[in-house]
């Protein structure tokens, strides 16, 4: 049974970097990419980026500047940085599996960050 | 980025009547592969996704064969073929044949 668990920082003031990390329970951590989604309160999931267990990371380019997504093979885990946060950073964000044939198919549990001064 | 439009956005469907999602992609979404990236996710409130289909009619183990996915190129469909009150939340389709993935708005099932 393949489970994610993801922690971090819940309530972050403007200018701050977010930072989350996941955990992979189960099945194998090199056959896959490993990827951050995030959805704003009472909107849709926008992707921002992956990670494969070489390190190999893509991003999606509206993040890109400001987003770093590293593994650790060792632990089986891998982390979300975010800098310099904003309001409109506040979203729950999920780490997933991606299935390079199928997609993502794994969720953890969600996380809720709130940007507030 | 490629913008994945679904309706309806909201649904109130009668137990055991069958239920339609639309999603249309502003590209086509097969691959140079072959293979057409579109999945479906279910969201109850307060929970993470969970998929339903991927590539655009593959089911998920452990998802009701009431479920089904079609289409290609840019509309696709998820049909319900009776509605049953653990159905209730969002769907969401999602296109991973181009960079970055994108997906829908959501369409909200509600159950009369």
């Amino acid at each position: 049974q393949v489970q994610l668990r993801q922690w971090g920082a819940g309530l972050l003031k403007p200018s701050e970097t977010l930072s989350l990390t996941c955990s992979v329970y189960g099945g194998s951590f090199s056959d896959y990419f490993w990827s951050w989604v995030r959805q704003p309160p009472g909107k849709g999931l926008e992707w921002i980026g992956e990670i494969n267990h070489s390190g190999i990371a893509n991003y999606s380019p509206s993040l890109k500047s400001r987003v770093a997504i590293s593994v650790d093979t060792s632990r089986n885990q891998f982390s979300l940085k975010v800098t310099s946060v904003t309001a409109a950073d506040t979203a729950v964000y999920y780490c997933a599996r991606k299935d390079v044939l199928t997609g993502p198919d794994y969720w953890g549990q969600g996380t809720l960050v709130t940007v507030s001064s | 980025d490629v913008v994945m439009t679904q309706f309806p956005l909201s649904l109130s469907v009668t137990l055991g009547q069958p239920a339609s999602i639309s999603c249309r992609s502003g590209q086509s979404l097969l691959h140079s592969n072959g293979n057409t990236y579109l999945n479906w996710y279910h969201q109850r409130p307060g929970q993470s996704p969970r998929r339903l289909i991927y590539k655009v009619s593959n089911r998920d183990s452990g998802v009701p064969d009431r479920f089904g996915g079609s289409g290609s190129g840019t509309e696709f469909t998820l049909k319900i073929s009776w509605v049953e009150a653990e159905d209730v939340g969002v769907y969401f389709c999602m296109q991973g044949t181009h960079w970055p993935y994108t997906f829908g708005q959501g369409t909200k099932l509600e159950t009369k």
